[in-house]
């Protein structure tokens, strides 16, 4: 069964606002949890890794003031989307690692228009 | 930063014949993963290698590692329909500690299987 949950599985907003997804670890504990971005048919990139109690460190070329990241519980990490632009639009996944398995989230497909 | 290449890029077989996915990396993999996608959906773990010269199988699935830990490849045995998708070499991009879920994917592989 599934070991990683995301919220919502799709949403569309307008431009300039702001997008939150949810990702919880379910019957464990995932003091790190890490976002991915995929662009149509291309691979997985990743964003940022999300730590619980600290702050989240991005890879390179990502907006962190963009891409707001908080990792509020061991269960709960939420990617914040601000201020998003249609270019923004992309398929988010987030992953936990489970007896060394990094696991993955179904997934959340964004449309910004 | 780590490259994985995986060969082919597409692939169409008749249901029941043998194939097999290729990912080549440019530095030593110190972890290996084999996920499957469908469109628009989440990844499916399939199998995680680990050890130079393992190999692991799961019903008609086989992975394997090879002893340099550069190259991994793929096996599905008298696939069928519902094999096809999107199948995805991943690598941790570093050794050790919370590395292990930074994964580094290659382009991944579109497998068609008509029945």
């Amino acid at each position: 069964g599934a070991v990683v949950s995301q919220h919502p599985s799709r949403v569309i907003c307008k431009s300039g606002t702001s997008v939150k997804i949810e990702c919880r670890s379910l019957d464990f504990q995932a003091t790190t949890m890490f976002w991915y971005r995929q662009f149509p048919k291309q691979s997985l990139m990743l964003m940022a890794t999300s730590n619980e109690g600290s702050k989240a460190t991005y890879e390179q070329g990502v907006e962190k003031d963009k891409f707001l990241i908080n990792h509020a519980s061991l269960t709960l990490s939420t990617l914040t989307v601000t201020s998003a632009h249609p270019e923004d639009s992309s398929f988010y996944i987030c992953s936990a690692v489970l007896t060394g398995v990094p696991f993955f989230g179904p997934g959340t497909r964004l449309t910004v228009l | 930063s780590q490259e994985l290449e995986q060969s082919p890029q597409s692939l169409i077989v008749q249901e029941g014949k043998n194939l097999t996915i290729n990912c080549t990396s440019s530095k030593t993999l110190y972890g290996l993963y084999w996920y499957k996608q469908k469109y628009g959906e989440g990844l499916i773990f399939l199998m995680m290698l680990q050890k130079g010269g393992e190999e692991k199988s799961h019903e008609k699935i086989t992975a394997k590692l090879d002893e340099k830990k550069q190259q991994s490849s793929l096996h599905i045995t008298a696939s069928q329909p519902s094999h096809a998708g999107i199948y995805l070499c991943g690598a941790v991009k570093n050794a050790g500690g919370t590395s292990y879920g930074k994964l580094t994917f290659g382009q991944g592989t579109i497998l068609t299987v008509h029945p």
